[in-house]
């Protein structure tokens, strides 16, 4: 595996449903993002990881709840979530967290449907 | 608020010059970012401005004015596996993108 992964690839899930979304990244990089995406909206930020330490967390609501085990994996656990919260889920990484210029590198995302 | 404007969809033909433009509002500057999304796949890096200028890329280039809060990114000769959406990010003080909503490209024959 090369680059970042994430799994599953598409998630279908009651609001009374527990799931946990899967990130890994083969980069050697120090810096993990969990990103919404909504049809037509700008990407949201929702958290960020810096050497395994959470240094964001942009008002995200409790139901959902990131973990970050080492540098080079991330999860997004989900707990009755809303049909709003439908919508591509991508995690990213970067070199560093807090330098300029450090692009940040994709996952192909997770598609979550909530129903 | 900051704020990342863009146009939400172009259309341009094969083999032609497109300009996308991105005009922002964000509290500091640290450097402008632009990606590729093609439909259901993860975006992919373009290019990066810190300074003043026009930074070039084979077909692909990328200007910025920080004075007018402004950049755009040029494609040339453009070939139908462009099609796709450019989204333009801004790193603000506290090091966090800002991004727009992404300007849809669609390349005619």
């Amino acid at each position: 595996e090369t680059g970042v992964t994430q799994t599953p690839r598409h998630l279908v899930m009651g609001m009374t449903n527990k799931k946990s979304l899967k990130c890994e990244q083969h980069l050697g990089h120090n810096a993990m993002y969990w990103y919404k995406q909504s049809a037509k909206k700008p990407l949201e930020l929702m958290f960020v990881y810096n050497f395994k330490e959470q240094t964001e967390n942009n008002s995200v609501p409790s139901r959902f709840s990131p973990e970050c085990p080492n540098s080079s994996h991330l999860f997004l656990h989900l707990h009755t979530l809303q049909p709003e919260d439908s919508a591509l889920y991508l995690c990213a990484s970067s070199q560093d967290w807090g330098t300029s210029g450090s692009e940040q590198y994709f996952g192909p995302g997770t598609r979550l449907t909530v129903t | 608020g900051q704020n990342i404007d863009q146009p939400t969809e172009m259309t341009a033909t094969e083999g032609a010059i497109v300009q996308i433009n991105c005009t922002y509002q964000t509290s500091g500057f640290n450097g402008l970012f632009w990606y590729q999304q093609h439909a259901g796949e993860a975006p992919t890096f373009l290019s990066y401005n810190v300074l003043d200028g026009l930074e070039e890329k084979g077909r692909f280039s990328s200007f910025l004015s920080r004075s007018k809060g402004y950049s755009y990114l040029l494609l040339k000769e453009l070939q139908m596996k462009d099609s796709a959406s450019y989204l333009c990010a801004v790193m603000d003080s506290n090091y966090q993108l800002i991004w727009g909503a992404g300007t849809k490209l669609i390349i005619k024959p």
